[in-house]
């Protein structure tokens, strides 16, 4: 079965770095379009960042652009999501997200991991 | 960007009852939508995308519609596990965005 599983998260001061990652498991990842989707407690989902299946084209927010840096590595089925000059709103739970692997279904997402939180805090 | 807006932020109904809750898109995303369904410390789970395709294992009885900037979730007989919170998301262009949520509550 499809797994995502994230880690990474953490309690970090404003201004640090940070490195997350998501391992995939029960599909072939290599495949797969990639996203970052974030929650900050009580609120909505947010699309961070996007990342095709072969690393080709990579989209941002306005939000984290020229901070965060979305890259995967296919032979680790490994995503990740390099996090700098982190804020206080950047709080939250970050999710790795699988792509629709039906044609022509748009930017939706059919499987999620269990979200792995960063608190950044001083 | 685009703005996506849900409607109504909250609704009270009865086990049973038939709930209709909104979507509007600030520009045209053709039958780029998708709805989701998040229960309290789980995550976001898959519902309708293109508009109105239902993801597998999915029940019947939630069903999508809508294109271009108006979109609908209907849910027929509402079942206890239904009450959650719904979003919706337009899948068309980036920055994909989210609609505030929908709670369905039990009344």
């Amino acid at each position: 079965q499809v797994q995502l599983v994230e880690s990474g998260g953490g309690v970090i001061q404003p201004g640090r770095s940070l490195r997350l990652s998501c391992v995939g498991s029960g599909f072939s990842f290599s495949s797969c379009g990639m996203h970052w989707v974030r929650q900050a407690p009580g609120r909505g989902p947010e699309w961070v960042a996007a990342i095709w299946h072969d690393g080709s084209n990579i989209n941002y927010a306005d939000s984290v652009k020229g901070r965060f840096t979305i890259s995967r590595d296919n032979s680790k089925k490994t995503l990740y999501l390099e996090m700098n000059s982190l804020r206080a709103d950047d709080t939250g739970l970050y999710y790795c997200v699988r792509q629709v692997q039906v044609p022509y279904s748009g930017y939706a997402y059919d499987f999620w991991g269990q979200g792995t939180l960063v608190t950044v805090s001083s | 960007d685009i703005q996506v807006t849900q409607s109504p932020s909250s609704v009270s109904a009865f086990v049973g009852d038939s709930v209709t809750i909104t979507c509007r898109t600030s520009q045209n995303v053709n039958k780029w939508l998708a709805w989701y369904q998040q229960k309290p410390g789980e995550a976001p789970k898959l519902l309708i995308y293109s508009a109105s395709t239902l993801q597998s294992g999915v029940p019947s009885r939630f069903s999508g519609s809508g294109s271009g900037t108006d979109f609908t979730l209907a849910i027929s007989s509402l079942q206890p596990e239904d009450f959650a919170t719904y979003y919706c998301q337009q899948a068309e262009s980036f920055p994909l965005s989210f609609g505030g949520g929908t709670k369905v509550e039990i009344k």
